[in-house]
């Protein structure tokens, strides 16, 4: 395993489709993260899990969003009802303890 | 006010300069603080990783954090092409798992 992959890399969509998105962790990392960040601007945290559980939300993350981590290995982000301003590059991170986190590529959805 | 700020750039630099990257921020709660290094279209990439004030070392990056003054700053020496990137900085709490992100300085090295 050499890091954290995510699928699809892309994604086009019509506004008000829903989209999923996969990430795949470092094998034996129990923390994962999602991010969004759009273009010129950092990443922003949408919402972490530690093993299984959905630990912390941001604001940011609207009811049209949900996240899982069945049986806390890979993770799951999805979008309903997608509107435009949805589009950016969804980003996953994972975290083993109290080391830093390492990100995965990215899916980068655009809702057309 | 964004609680972690950052100069947007573009900065460009000839080849072999020493580059200064920096980051304010407001929060004086943050203790862990990161250097992610970011290419085009990619997911960033860790860079560097300091707990509280110092400054950390690594081959040709050297990392230091003023706590007092609310300020981090990234040095790149010896800076090569293969360094032209967006450089952003990280910063979290002791606790929960929010790590706030400034918005990354789009850094140039010409050959």
């Amino acid at each position: 395993d050499t890091g954290v992959s995510q699928d699809p890399r892309h994604k086009i969509t019509k506004r008000g489709q829903n989209v999923t998105f996969r990430c795949d962790p470092i094998s034996e990392h129990n923390r994962l993260y999602w991010y969004r960040q759009t273009l010129g601007q950092g990443p922003e945290f949408l919402t972490y899990f530690q093993n299984e559980a959905q630990l912390e939300k941001s604001r940011l993350l609207s009811d049209r969003f949900s996240a899982e981590r069945p049986k806390g290995s890979f993770s799951t982000l999805e979008i309903q009802r997608t509107e435009q301003g949805d589009s950016a590059m969804y980003l996953c991170a994972s975290r083993q303890g109290l080391e830093t986190q390492y990100f995965g590529p990215g899916t980068r959805l655009l809702v057309l | 006010q964004k609680e972690v700020e950052q100069d947007p750039g573009p900065l460009s630099v000839p080849e072999g300069a020493i580059v200064s990257l920096n980051c304010t921020y407001s929060n004086s709660a943050f203790q862990y603080f990161m250097w992610y290094r970011q290419y085009s279209r990619k997911g960033p990439e860790l860079l560097m990783y300091t707990y509280s004030s110092g400054n950390k070392e690594d081959g040709r990056f050297t990392a230091q954090v003023d706590k007092s003054s609310k300020y981090i700053s990234l040095f790149i020496r010896d800076s090569q092409p293969s360094d032209s990137a967006t450089y952003l900085c990280a910063m979290k709490r002791n606790y929960g798992q929010n790590f706030v992100f400034g918005p990354g300085t789009r850094l140039s090295v010409l050959p």
